[in-house]
């Protein structure tokens, strides 16, 4: 069985910082992939970043990136230099081999990014 | 650039009537997936097809709900004799197949049944 556990329901962050929210895994499949989506109130999940069980560096898109660290089975997603519309709930997500195409989601973070 | 489209957004209802949902995914998309969201909950599986082959179903799934996407590119999502318990956000999502294959969502359709 695979799963992901986000154990942070809610975070403040003040406007400019860096914030850093967390994700954990469970899967016995040595090939999966790891994925980080926002959902803003308007309710559309967006894609933000990848990073595959074998990549060897951490994955990193404009002021996204993904703390792998494989041995710990987390997948940290840091936002730098934060902004107020990065306001919205956080989902990571898994996508192994063995499960076939679906992603598995773990319960989500909401961020509130205080001015 | 053209995303992937739902229709309606929005949908009330009243207990025991049927309900269609459409997704329209990115042109050159060949797998489709059907996800839905609680509130306060991430998103969990339904179904999903490769062009029109529809390959997996959730255990969620139930008999009332039915899935096609007759000529690999639109999708229907059908829920028949609908249930208070079936509101909810339904959420699509289209990929190409390919190595770091991404699953990119449509904007939801809401149900309220009431």
């Amino acid at each position: 069985a695979q799963k992901i556990t986000q154990t942070q329901p809610g975070m403040f962050v003040q406007e400019k910082e860096a914030v850093t929210l967390d994700c954990t895994y469970d899967t016995s499949d040595p090939s999966y992939g790891l994925f980080w989506y926002k959902q803003p109130s308007s309710g559309e999940m967006i894609f933000l970043i990848y990073q595959g069980s074998y990549d060897q560096q951490n994955a990193t898109e404009g002021r996204y990136s993904l703390n792998f660290q494989k041995a710990r089975k987390s997948a940290n997603l840091v936002i730098s230099a934060s902004q107020l519309g990065d306001s919205a709930m956080y989902f990571c997500a898994m996508r192994t081999k063995a499960a076939g195409n679906k992603l598995t989601f773990g319960g989500g973070t909401r961020v509130l990014v205080k001015p | 650039d053209t995303g992937v489209s739902q229709d309606p957004r929005h949908k009330i209802t009243k207990r025991g009537q049927n309900v269609t949902f459409r997704c329209d995914p990115i042109s050159e998309h060949n797998r489709l997936y059907w996800y839905r969201q609680t509130l306060g909950q991430g998103p969990e599986f339904l179904t999903y097809f490769q062009n029109e082959a529809q390959l997996e179903k959730s255990r969620l799934l139930s008999d009332r709900f039915s899935a096609e996407r007759p000529k690999g590119s639109f999708s229907t999502l059908e829920i028949q004799r609908t249930e208070q318990g079936d509101s909810a956000m339904y959420l699509c999502a289209s990929s190409l197949k390919g190595r770091q294959e991404t699953q990119y969502f449509g904007p939801g359709t809401r149900l309220l049944v009431l």
